[in-house]
């Protein structure tokens, strides 16, 4: 079964630090892995998918990146701002369901 | 716009009140999902469609159903809620089998059941 674990839990970091995100995987047959933002009590906001075959994508200031055979990706955010602050989820998808399976997120505070 | 629609948005609720939650998505997607979000649990998938008239159980089906009639439309239905059912939940949709095509979320439905 697959389990998807994001380290750390909760972060809090003044405005214009650089940042990175964690999240590891057990099972490494998957099709992609998605990070996904959620502000309080919103959707989910989709923010770089990465497949299975690339190591890396980015958007912005964000950088994904994805060791599928460590079953490990990173999300570095650059020059962060206070309207960076929100939760952020890790998620990787595979099966024969096409399941995505969540991370329990990181909840980021940008401070002014 | 691609845009994935749910509704309501906020329900309150009494058990045992039979209530179904709309999904409805605009980009011909083959495949939906459901997917309960809770506090220290994450977001499970309750149930999924590959295509219409085709769905199956995900991890948390109990005490849930859904049909897929239409392409476009997949409705969660609780025939007989209860307070263990209020939750945060969010539709989505994709186009499975490539692994390049990221699945769309809805703007979730906050649902009490009292």
């Amino acid at each position: 079964k697959q389990e998807v674990t994001q380290i750390p839990a909760a972060l809090s970091v003044p405005e214009g630090e650089n940042l990175v995100l964690n999240c590891s995987f057990t099972d490494s047959a998957i099709y992609n892995l998605q990070w996904f933002r959620q502000d309080p009590g919103k959707g989910l906001t989709s923010l770089l998918l990465i497949q299975s075959s690339q190591r890396e994508q980015t958007s912005g200031r964000l950088n994904a990146s994805l060791d599928k055979s460590s079953g490990r990706s990173t999300l570095y955010i650059a020059a962060s701002q206070p309207g960076d602050s929100a939760t952020y989820l890790c998620a990787v998808e595979g099966g024969s369901n096409y399941k995505l399976t969540f991370g329990k997120g990181t909840l980021l505070t940008v401070n002014p | 716009e691609a845009q994935v629609t749910q509704n309501p948005r906020y329900l309150i609720t009494v058990t045992g009140k039979k209530l179904t939650v709309t999904c409805s998505q605009n980009m011909n997607h083959e495949y939906m999902s459901w997917y309960r979000q809770d506090p220290g649990l994450g977001l499970r998938q309750i149930y999924y469609s590959m295509n219409v008239e085709v769905t199956d159980k995900g991890d948390v089906p109990e005490g849930y159903k859904v049909s897929r009639k239409e392409k476009r439309n997949f409705p969660l239905i609780l025939e007989s809620p209860s307070p263990n059912q209020t939750s945060l939940y969010f539709c989505a949709s994709s186009r499975p089998g490539t692994g390049g095509v990221k699945q769309y979320f809805g703007p979730g439905t906050r649902l009490t059941v009292t």
